[in-house]
């Protein structure tokens, strides 16, 4: 059973607009949740975390919303530019589960010019 | 160098075939982790080595076997592996007991099983 699902596998925005990524998670247990961004041969990048206890984090272009009722974050990436286009994973981790995190499968990111 | 980094970068292997990834990371964390990146995949976490003792092994078939020699190096010894294990390796490194632990990743090493 997938713990962190993202639903959308491949995204296209144009530029200047808005990018919304979404992730629904199913274990009301974790106390966090990460964003990464990962580039073609390369490893995946740390992006932007939120705490279970807010609602939401914001870093430059990059917002994330955490709705706890609806087990539900999102990412927001406003104005996207065409260096976002990526793959980008959430993932969730748990205090009392050492140093796993448990990621989604990933959405591509395509910011057209 | 500086972050984690992960030789060789590419692996083409036989299935008869023994050989190591190697990582290393130089951010002075005290935990260290292996994942296997399928296509269209959740990254999966293999193992978890915290403070050099694992402490994590996702029912990885025995083919796999790392080693952790001191907190900055990590291997994964890789033999009679199968076509389907061909993937990307990741290593990640982290310092637990932070507030969140945001993993620190290499550049992966793509493995091609024959």
């Amino acid at each position: 059973d997938q713990q962190v699902k993202q639903n959308s596998p491949s995204l296209s925005v144009q530029e200047g607009r808005i990018s919304i990524l979404n992730c629904d998670y199913t274990n009301s247990m974790f106390d966090y949740f990460l964003w990464y961004k990962k580039y073609p041969a390369e490893g995946p990048t740390f992006l932007i975390s939120i705490s279970s206890i807010k609602d939401k984090n914001e870093d430059g272009r990059f917002t994330v919303f955490l709705n706890k009722s609806a087990k539900h974050l999102s990412l927001h990436i406003v104005p996207s530019q065409p260096g976002d286009s990526a793959v980008y994973f959430c993932a969730a981790g748990a205090y009392n589960q050492g140093g796993k995190l448990i990621f989604g499968q990933g959405t591509e990111l395509s910011v057209k010019p | 160098e500086t972050g984690v980094t992960q030789t060789p970068r590419h692996l083409v292997m036989g299935m008869t075939n023994k050989k190591s990834l190697k990582c290393e990371q130089h951010l002075g964390h005290n935990a260290m982790y292996w994942y296997k990146q399928s296509a269209k995949k959740p990254l999966e976490l293999m193992f978890v080595y915290s403070l050099e003792e694992r402490v994590e092994n996702n029912s990885v078939p025995s083919r796999f076997s790392p080693e952790c020699p001191n907190s900055s190096h990590l291997f994964l010894h890789l033999h009679t592996l199968q076509p389907e294990d061909s993937a990307l390796y990741l290593c990640a490194s982290s310092q637990l007991g932070r507030a969140y632990n945001e993993q620190f990743f290499g550049p992966g090493t793509r493995l091609t099983v024959l």
